[in-house]
């Protein structure tokens, strides 16, 4: 079975700086897809980036990227120049390459502070 | 307009009611989910409409029952629940299921059951 792990439940940043979120999963198939998701407190969840585990390349989306590590099975976001706006819970997803399995890890709680 | 709506905002109902969740979304997406997100927990995959037809059950008990009228509309019908079932339901859709196409949200609706 297919498991995310996410080992940061909280962490909190100062606006402006980096922080990294950490992401480790479980899986014996050898394609498949990792997300971020972003949910915000009382707002709608919205992806911040996905990657393509037969992709070795990793994901950029503007002020968010990844460090994604298949041997280890690591999937880490990294948010640079963090804004208050980034403050909200930021969830790891997996899914099998097939889509018929989809798991979200336990979450992190970021806070931004100014 | 990337926008999945759902209604009721909240819903407060006894273990005895009959009561609907309503999801809408109208960018042509062929695949939408529904999910169950308990406070401060990650939301869990209930179902998955491909094409309008149930493609994932995951083993979700039957007083939730899912119907899907057409391409743009999915509703969760709710029956003889208990109190553990509150929880925030969300719908999501993508253009498509198994490819991994980034998935669009809603709100969500607040169930509380007394």
């Amino acid at each position: 079975a297919q498991t995310v792990t996410q080992s940061q439940p909280e962490m909190s940043v100062q606006e402006a700086e980096t922080v990294t979120l950490s992401c480790t999963y479980d899986t014996s198939e050898n394609n498949y897809y990792l997300f971020w998701y972003k949910q915000p407190p009382s707002r709608q969840m919205i992806l911040v980036i996905r990657q393509e585990a037969y992709k070795q390349q990793n994901a950029t989306e503007n002020r968010f990227s990844v460090n994604f590590q298949k041997a280890a099975k690591s999937f880490s976001l990294k948010i640079s120049d963090s804004q208050l706006g980034d403050t909200a819970m930021y969830f790891c997803a997996f899914m099998s390459s097939t889509g018929n399995q989809f798991y979200f890890g336990t979450g992190t709680s970021l806070t931004v502070i100014p | 307009d990337t926008e999945v709506t759902q209604t009721p905002k909240h819903l407060v109902m006894g273990m005895t009611n009959k009561k609907s969740l309503k999801c809408e979304q109208h960018m042509g997406h062929r695949a939408m989910y529904w999910y169950k997100q308990k406070a401060k927990k990650p939301p869990e995959l209930m179902f998955v409409y491909s094409y309008e037809k149930l493609s994932i059950n995951e083993s979700v008990p039957s007083r939730f029952s899912p119907e899907c009228p057409n391409s743009s509309l999915l509703n969760l019908h709710l029956h003889a629940l208990q109190p553990e079932d509150s929880a925030l339901y969300l719908c999501a859709s993508s253009r498509v299921a198994y490819l991994a196409d980034t998935q669009y949200f809603g709100p969500g609706t607040r169930l509380t059951v007394l």
